[in-house]
């Protein structure tokens, strides 16, 4: 069941520059996408979510979006922090509220 | 802020015991969730639960697997026979609406079956 792909398994970046986590999904039924962060030893935490109905949602530091015709998500993080340093999910949710989250890709943001 | 808690931290148990993990979520949630992520790979949706049934479940979610609400704050998850495949960290979490609210997971049990 690959219905939430992030095909990068890791990612480096220095400190102040961009981090890019990209995600991709098949089923054009999820009408919400979520990214959550998870450090060692920890469940993951909410970081930003969007509707389908949106492109774009910011937050602070983070922004996400959202290109439904590629299906495909994306979550910048300007500037990164070493504090980023997590392994940061994509989760793709449908009306029944049936979440499918993707493998993961672990952000090292370097001092 | 509020919190999810879970118990035990880890937990080993002989294939074919018994094993129940618990889950206290947040106080005024009312839609309580497990997944589980085994080592490596994602994290995958087990089952939901709301007003004392479940909601939705997974294809990972078969006989072995119930879940239960005793009383108003514990959530539990009984794998009546473990498996080795079925070692993996295993995450409670709740919510307060089911309108894809963010999800707030606990910290999880680290389940090893040998």
């Amino acid at each position: 069941d690959q219905q939430v792909k992030q095909n990068s398994p890791s990612l480096s970046v220095q400190e102040g520059r961009i981090s890019i986590l990209n995600c991709d999904y098949t089923n054009s039924m999820f009408d919400y996408f979520l990214w959550y962060k998870k450090y060692p030893a920890e469940g993951p935490t909410f970081l930003i979510s969007i509707s389908s109905i949106k492109d774009k949602n910011e937050d602070g530091r983070f922004t996400v979006f959202l290109n439904k015709s590629a299906k495909h998500l994306s979550l910048h993080i300007v500037p990164s922090q070493p504090g980023d340093s997590a392994v940061y999910f994509c989760a793709a949710s449908m009306p029944n509220n049936d979440m499918r989250f993707g493998a993961g890709t672990r952000l090292t943001v370097k001092p | 802020e509020p919190e999810v808690t879970q118990t035990p931290s880890h937990q080993v148990t002989q294939m074919g015991q018994e094993v129940i993990l618990r889950c206290v979520p947040i106080s005024n949630h009312l839609y309580f969730y497990w997944y589980r992520q085994i080592l490596g790979q994602k994290v995958e949706f087990l089952v939901s639960f709301y007003n004392n049934e479940i909601s939705e479940k997974s294809e990972i979610f078969d006989d072995q697997f119930s879940v239960e609400r005793p009383d108003g704050s514990n959530f539990t998850l009984k794998i009546r026979s473990t498996k080795l495949e079925d070692s993996a960290m295993y995450f409670c979490a709740s919510t307060l609406r089911d309108t894809n609210e963010k999800l707030f997971f606990g910290s999880g049990t680290q389940l090893s079956v040998l």
